[in-house]
């Protein structure tokens, strides 16, 4: 069985402008999450999508974005970037996102901001 | 709601055994436990629902105190495998959101 697939797996920007990252979960499963993780702040909740409805959003400023697609693949898009946004951004996928399922977690996006 | 780790950092020699804390101020649901080698990522280990449940995995169990709201991690006997960083993460509600503590980082030494 494939895992979850992250794509692009770096990405090199400048501040303004705007990036979107991709997430392939695991066949069959319906949620798929999305964190930040840097080294001060660990994992950061961004948000989690279920049958393309955004379920759960953590506290991340509006422009940080996502949705999900009809075969549960999701997008996180992030505009205006700015230079805190330097992170490794992962994606985990669940069955159906609840509190008894584990999460899988892809390879992540490094995004740098120059 | 972010979970506090304890401790930040644990050094062992192989065989030693350790124990990772994760505490928390709310009424937990559940407890998640995941393991992260340097560039690569998390890699589930197990789930311990409220109900003072403890589970095994191989060398590594972990149970959790609902009275205390707290959740430990216990590896025995290390191997050199084991290191890596730890991460507990806990929700409130059943189809809550995970939230993560910062880590301890775990080095094994021959």
């Amino acid at each position: 069985k494939a895992g979850v697939t992250q794509t692009p797996r770096y990405l090199i920007k400048t501040r303004g402008q705007q990036v979107t990252l991709s997430c392939s979960p695991i066949s069959g499963h319906r949620s798929v999450s999305w964190y930040q993780q840097t080294p001060g702040q660990g994992l950061q909740f961004l948000f989690e999508y279920f049958s393309e409805t955004q379920r759960n959003k953590g506290n991340f400023p509006g422009r940080f974005s996502g949705r999900q697609f009809s075969n549960s693949r999701s997008e996180m898009n992030v505009s205006t970037l700015e230079l805190g946004d330097s992170a490794l951004y992962l994606c985990a996928s669940s069955f159906l996102g609840e509190s008894n399922q584990p999460q899988h977690f892809g390879d992540g996006t490094r995004l740098s901001i120059l | 709601q972010q979970p506090v780790q304890s401790p930040q950092a644990v050094i062992l020699r192989e065989g030693e055994d350790a124990v990772i804390n994760c505490s928390s101020s709310k009424a937990l649901y559940s407890v998640h436990w995941y393991r992260q080698k340097h560039g690569e990522a998390p890699v589930f280990l197990m789930i311990l629902l409220k109900g003072g449940e403890q589970k095994g995995h191989d060398k590594i169990s972990a149970s959790f105190n609902e009275k205390k709201q707290q959740s430990s991690l216990y590896l025995t006997a290390s191997q050199l495998s084991y290191s890596g960083t730890y991460f507990c993460g806990t929700e409130y509600s059943t189809l809550g959101r995970l939230y993560f503590g910062r880590g301890t980082q775990l080095t094994v030494w021959p």
